[in-house]
């Protein structure tokens, strides 16, 4: 159950995209179409902005979508705004049942 | 509205126990699986445990495994996590969550539980 693979941080400019990426194996990122992520501010519980690898929840942004290669999954950030400054998280159902998230991403908004 | 409570977060010396609870109000409480999810401060989401609808199915991480017990009261509308052998380690917030989907949409506002002599 080893942590999803993260870049540390990735910063753009306002207006631009971004993409995270998030690195699993085939026993959880790759061998299921169970990826979900997550946008935490700090001092905040986490929020909800993609599951099931590419659906938005109704409210989010349509600037935030997501997509899964194999094993890796990522978060585009379009339109890049300074509230999108926080620590992103994917998470991915993992054989026998259990889920397990990502190292985390902080996101800079330059 | 939509809410998740946690309680039962305190300072605890290693190898005690303790016991959280959740408030589930404003879902149908017995319709979802529900986990429990921890945050060292500073560090990173880490999935422990989660129960299906009717307490069916219990699944844990390895880091809890044999030492935290997740159950449900649906009457209640009430989600517990026993832990027992606490060790530093387990210092974190702890929340509370509701499943959609394979995914977590609902969180609590956590409760922070310190393992300290």
């Amino acid at each position: 159950q080893s942590a999803l693979t993260q870049p540390a941080s990735v910063s753009g400019s306002p207006g631009q995209s971004i993409t995270i990426s998030c690195t699993g194996t085939m026993r959880d990122v790759g061998g299921y179409d169970h990826v979900s992520w997550y946008q935490q501010h700090p001092g905040k519980a986490p929020k909800l902005l993609i599951f099931e690898v590419y659906d938005r929840p109704s409210g989010v942004s349509n600037r935030f979508s997501g997509s899964k290669s194999g094993n890796t999954a990522s978060l585009t950030i379009s339109g890049l705004q300074a509230e999108d400054e926080a620590d992103y998280y994917c998470c991915s159902y993992a054989s026998t049942n259990t889920r397990v998230f990502g190292s985390g991403t902080k996101v800079t908004v330059l | 509205e939509v809410q998740l409570v946690e309680s039962g977060g305190d300072l605890v010396q290693p190898g005690r126990s303790l016991r959280l609870s959740c408030a589930a109000s404003g879902f149908t409480f017995e319709g979802y699986a529900m986990h429990w999810v921890r945050q060292a401060p500073g560090k990173g989401l880490e999935w422990i445990s989660s129960i299906n609808e009717n307490s069916g199915s219990l699944d844990y991480a390895d880091s809890v495994k044999g030492r935290f017990t997740i159950s449900r009261d649906n009457a209640k509308k009430s989600l517990y996590l026993q832990m027992n052998s606490l060790r530093a380690e387990d210092t974190a917030f702890y929340y509370c969550a509701k499943d959609k989907a394979w995914a977590i949409d609902i969180w609590g506002q956590g409760t922070l539980v310190t393992v300290s002599s």
